[in-house]
């Protein structure tokens, strides 16, 4: 029972670049969020969804996109990386809005 | 605008007093509240919850006190023991909105 599983761990990008972090749930929870974590800002909510075919806007979504195809995955996409989203991201789920979210173990990005 | 917050970016406590850590929001819409905690190159891990029509939870050496008419809440922890030495997040469950987190170190 893995939980929630992100993938890659570690990623540098050139500005300009696009790639996709991947997250993974074998909780069968529909609720799900990807967050980002800068030093004095805490966790900011990028993108979260409510179910599969369900998405919606966070605190900070300009530059990514996401999608829900299935219950399990949750795939955060920049598009045109830029060093301001140099940062570590967070994927999270949760059964509903009155349970712990379970995150992963985090993917550490640099954009130079 | 930060709907919750946490004023104390750090706090340090001797090994087996009493930790406190504050936290406030603005949002009355906020009806479940959440401390995690989260250790160096790891994931945040959920601590304790409590809903808004309770006025404290407990669950071991961890205490959280909701004060809905002054819209805060605080984590008591005590005894404080080394590994308590994280940083600890609050939270409020609409889309689960977390606050700045306060780093705690407990001296031996």
């Amino acid at each position: 029972n893995a939980g929630v599983t992100q993938t890659p761990k570690f990623q540098v990008l050139k500005t300009g670049q696009s790639m996709t972090l991947q997250c993974a749930q074998d909780m069968n929870h529909e609720y799900m969020s990807w967050y980002r974590q800068d030093p004095g800002m805490g966790l900011r909510l990028i993108h979260y969804s409510v179910g599969a075919g369900i998405t919606d806007q966070g605190e900070v979504p300009n530059g990514y996109n996401v999608s829900r195809s299935t219950t399990e995955d949750f795939p955060l996409r920049l598009l045109s990386a830029a060093p301001s989203q140099t940062s570590v991201y967070f994927c999270a789920t949760t059964r509903d809005e009155y349970t712990e979210a379970f995150f992963g173990q985090g993917t550490r990005l640099t954009v130079v | 605008d930060q709907q919750v917050k946490q004023n104390s970016p750090s706090l340090s406590v001797q090994e087996g007093r009493i930790s406190i850590l504050n936290c406030d929001y603005t949002n009355s819409m906020f009806d479940y509240f959440l401390w995690y905690k989260k250790y160096p190159a790891e994931g945040p891990t959920f601590l304790i919850s409590i809903s808004s029509i309770k006025d404290k939870n407990e669950d071991g050496r961890f205490t959280v006190f909701l004060n809905k008419s002054a819209k805060h809440l605080s984590l008591h922890i005590v005894p404080s023991q080394p590994g308590d030495s994280a940083v600890y997040f609050c939270a409020a469950n609409e889309k689960l909105t977390f606050g700045t987190g306060t780093r705690l170190t407990i001296i031996p």
